[in-house]
């Protein structure tokens, strides 16, 4: 079974350029996360999908970061104009249900210069 | 909303001896809490896990042990292995009502 999809990898950029990440989840999971992780930090949640719809994303800076889940499958996370303090790694992550348990993908490294 | 506390932030130990990794929750209600494993470079990778109904859950060398009375959980690695060297970060949430928040983590190295 094929996990968590999420592309590019990598991402360099200038800052106040566009940016797009792009999720798969595992096939069945209803729940998806996007998570920020700075350099020696944890996770941190940005938005969470329950199918289609957006059920927690007050951490989301909603002036420059925007998020979609069409379908309640694939997800795409946009940055407009980016930061130099966007600079990170986005994780995205899916669950199944009620379980809690989540799973990761590799992540895409945004470095914004 | 829930707060993670973990320490310490960085752990040395010989090959061979046991590391333990704490934390702390504020929520109450909080009920699930995994123990993710982070290598360089690469995505957090679920290594165990334990719910509010059970105070001890062990697979091979790897135990955890959960105190809801003083919300407090904690990863045992024993016989640590070079390999088990990686950043651990542990989690808390209210399983399928509210993601998981997690700790700043915990950057172990295991020396040969």
């Amino acid at each position: 079974e094929a996990g968590v999809v999420q592309s590019p990898r990598y991402k360099i950029i200038e800052k106040k350029q566009p940016v797009a990440f792009w999720c798969n989840p595992i096939s069945g999971h209803n729940t998806l996360y996007w998570y920020l992780q700075n350099l020696g930090q944890g996770p941190e949640l940005l938005i969470r999908y329950e199918n289609e719809e957006a059920v927690d994303d007050s951490q989301l800076p909603k002036d420059r970061f925007s998020a979609e889940r069409l379908k309640g499958v694939d997800s795409t996370l946009k940055i407009q104009p980016a930061e130099l303090g966007d600079s990170a790694v986005y994780l995205c992550a899916s669950s199944l249900g009620g379980s809690g348990e989540a799973f990761f993908g590799q992540g895409t490294r945004l470095t914004v210069v | 909303g829930e707060n993670v506390e973990q320490h310490p932030s960085t752990l040395s130990v010989q090959e061979g001896d046991s590391a333990v990794i704490k934390c702390t929750y504020s929520d109450s209600a909080s009920n699930y809490f995994p123990w993710y494993k982070q290598e360089l470079g690469k995505r957090p990778q679920l290594i165990i896990d334990i719910r509010s109904n059970v105070g001890e859950k062990k697979d091979q060398r790897i135990a955890v042990t959960l105190n809801k009375t003083a919300k407090h959980f904690s990863l045992h690695i024993t016989e640590t292995q070079p390999e088990d060297s990686a950043v651990y970060f542990c989690a808390a949430s209210k399983a399928g009502n509210t993601p998981l928040v997690f700790g700043k983590g915990t950057r172990l190295s295991v020396i040969a």
